[in-house]
């Protein structure tokens, strides 16, 4: 089994929807991270999270919010999507104890808004 | 300057050359730096951490230069399947919370052709 997964996989929605991306992990890392990949942008950070009660806007984070629900479970929300959001959508995981302090990722979420 | 910059290719490379990336970052209080791989529309994968004295994992050669700020990937006797997107990576190096993110390089195309 997968050590990071990512639910959905593949997501088609309409403008001004609500729409939850969920990530789970079993590598037992405390910190998780939400990017978004676009052609020609590369990955960008969205929001990232240290633990539980942590949570930190990254780079891009306007439009988005996410819940740490657990140390295994992070979710990025879009309150109300728009088309400039499709795009690749990746979580990732990393070890606070384990230099130097590489990151894991996910399958992938690709969400299309339309 | 970006912060994470390389030469976004593609590279179309036969079976059996040596071919060399290379790449540039403008934080000089970076403290890691690695190489991921991306195939198509897939997730990031680490590839290779890379270290001041330089490293070698097989038939590929990381090296970092922390004066120029330069680092760079050397893969000797590609392989078809080493076509992929190749991510330079670097920890931004800030302080507090921050130093764990990481900044991604959009990446350089490889195609290895038979």
């Amino acid at each position: 089994d997968a050590d990071v997964t990512q639910t959905p996989r593949n997501r088609i929605t309409k403008t001004g929807k609500r729409i939850m991306l969920e990530c789970s992990q079993t590598k037992g890392h405390d910190r998780m991270y939400w990017y978004r990949q676009d052609p020609g942008l590369g990955l960008r950070l969205i929001y990232y999270s240290f633990d539980v009660k942590d949570i930190n806007k990254g780079e891009i984070s306007d439009g988005y919010s996410v819940s740490r629900q657990a140390q295994a479970k992070f979710s990025l929300s879009l309150e109300s999507a728009i088309p400039n959001q499709t795009a690749l959508y990746f979580c990732a995981t990393s070890d606070r104890d384990r230099g130097p302090y590489e990151q894991f990722f996910g399958p992938g979420t690709r969400l299309t808004v339309l | 300057r970006k912060e994470v910059e390389q030469d976004p290719g593609p590279f179309n490379v036969p079976e059996g050359a040596t071919v060399a990336f290379n790449c540039t970052y403008s934080n000089s209080a970076s403290q890691s730096f690695f190489w991921y791989r991306q195939d198509c529309r897939k997730e990031p994968k680490l590839l290779m951490s890379v270290y001041s004295s330089g490293n070698e994992d097989g038939r590929f050669t990381a090296q970092l230069n922390r004066a120029s700020q330069y680092i760079s990937l050397l893969i000797r006797d590609s392989k078809l399947s080493d076509s992929a997107t190749y991510l330079c990576v670097v920890n931004s190096g800030h302080s507090g919370a921050g130093s764990y993110q990481l900044t991604f390089g959009k990446g350089t195309k490889l195609s290895v052709i038979p």
